[in-house]
């Protein structure tokens, strides 16, 4: 079953608190990632995961950061979350290398309201 | 960077006719053009691409028109059912600044199919 799962769904959080997303994948791909979506600015991505321990700075990184300890596994971090980070989150998958056919397996999404 | 832009809003046409969503892109040298569906409430997933090296592409009801001399392409929706109504992403990577796994997005078009 081709399946990205994501946790939590929604989550309420006040200004300063830390925040945990996490991502799990079970199609043993290598590259995984995470975007935020945002009325009128689609999606922008914060990071992106290669494989185990190999992140990379999506476009927006400023207030995040990530863990792969796993290959089936990516969380997405906020240390002391803001206002401005209020959002939905998307993690997403894909295979790489020449098995690499573009396309992304997004997850459900996580509703992070910060108060 | 890449910049991609989504021409489109909103889109309403009437069940049965024809949807065109545009977009149009900065990066001469990308090559790959994903398009994305997300229903009301629901994640992204992928419906149909298309690379750098045609200028068509069709997938049943769905037609990628490439223009890589205007830097633009446009997603075709045939004989529009109700369930077609979401917000459809175009995205390119794979340009000179990025890597083919670097998805950059547009805002997303809000396509709404009256019966």
């Amino acid at each position: 079953d081709m399946k990205v799962t994501q946790m939590p769904r929604y989550l309420i959080k006040r200004m300063g608190e830390n925040v945990l997303l996490e991502c799990g994948q079970d199609m043993s791909h290598e590259t995984m990632y995470w975007y935020r979506q945002d009325p009128g600015l689609g999606l922008q991505l914060i990071y992106i995961s290669y494989d185990v321990d190999s992140n990379s700075e999506g476009d927006i990184p400023k207030g995040y950061r990530v863990s792969r300890k796993k290959r089936e596994h990516f969380s997405l971090i906020l240390d002391s979350a803001k206002t401005n980070q209020t959002s939905v989150y998307f993690c997403a998958s894909s295979l790489s290398g020449t098995a690499n056919t573009g396309q992304l397996y997004f997850g459900e999404g996580s509703k992070l309201t910060v108060l | 960077g890449e910049k991609v832009e989504q021409h489109e809003s909103t889109l309403s046409v009437r069940e049965g006719d024809s949807a065109v969503i545009n977009c149009t892109y900065t990066d001469t040298a990308s090559s790959y053009f994903p398009w994305y569906k997300q229903e009301a409430g629901k994640s992204l997933h992928f419906v149909i691409d298309i690379r750098s090296n045609v200028d068509r592409k069709q997938s049943q009801r769905l037609i990628v028109l490439l223009d890589k001399k205007a830097k633009r392409f446009s997603l075709h929706i045939t004989a529009t059912q109700p369930e077609d109504s979401a917000i459809y992403f175009c995205a390119a990577s794979g340009g000179a600044s990025s890597s083919f796994s670097k998805l950059v997005f547009g805002q997303g078009t809000s396509l709404s199919v009256v019966p």
